[in-house]
């Protein structure tokens, strides 16, 4: 089955920034979204189509494409946006749905 | 505001079955694909079905294939799933969201937003 891998954590520093990868076969085809996850609570778009911000979330959240990657970007991280975050896209028939292994963001 | 919330979550034997409902409102549900994800505990997101606007597309991750059944209403604003021979590893939170977006002219779809709180689905003897 299709699989998108992303490192398990990544910790940074307040103010600096933090890059969250995605990889599948996939992703040269099919758009990659990102979701932020808070302790108890459900998920939350922050990307949607690689790199298309949802209204009301920061600017500091940002997000691209290239080959078989996608990346979200967290620029000047404070201290909410420690989370679980999830990237998401689907096979390269468009059919079946698949999320990432996930990420912890610990800013430090 | 665009609202979902789900119920029907509860403790079950393993090889029991379970109902999840979704109350959809604060948006035309019917020009909506809607999908189920569950999150076991602890662990990562994994989505399990999703169900065209008008109910004639369906499609099912292999891990609940002939187990689970979503279906939906339009004129109730619901959308549902049957989960029947459930099994210790279907524990989880289960999250119905709504998929994409439509305009005035035209639906993308392909994401999730938004989510509703979750129910959880406990499979234990």
């Amino acid at each position: 089955s299709y699989e998108l891998t992303q490192p398990p954590s990544v910790s940074v520093s307040p103010g600096q920034t933090a890059r969250i990868t995605c990889s599948g076969d996939a992703l040269p085809k099919q758009y990659g979204y990102w979701y932020q996850q808070k302790p108890g609570q459900a998920p939350v778009l922050v990307i949607y189509k690689d790199s298309e911000r949802p209204p009301g979330i920061p600017e500091r959240f940002s997000g691209s494409s290239s080959g078989t990657t996608v990346t979200l970007t967290i620029s000047g991280v404070q201290a909410e946006d420690e989370a679980d975050y999830y990237c998401q896209s689907a096979d390269s028939s468009g059919t079946y749905y698949v999320f990432g292994t996930g990420t912890k963001v610990t800013v430090l | 505001q665009v609202q979902l919330v789900e119920s029907g979550g509860g403790l079950v034997k393993p090889g029991g079955s379970l109902r999840l409902s979704c109350a959809a409102s604060g948006f035309i549900f019917s020009d909506y694909y809607m999908s189920w994800i569950r999150q076991a505990p602890g662990k990562g997101l994994e989505w399990v079905s999703y169900i065209s606007s008008g109910g004639s597309t369906i499609y099912y991750a292999d891990s609940v294939k002939g187990r689970f059944t979503i279906s939906r209403d339009n004129a109730k604003n619901s959308l549902y799933l049957q989960m029947d021979s459930l099994r210790a590893e279907d524990t989880a939170v289960y999250y119905c969201a709504r998929d994409g977006y439509c305009s005035s002219t035209s639906c993308s779809y392909g994401w999730f937003d938004p989510w509703g709180q979750g129910t959880l689905v406990t499979v234990s003897s």
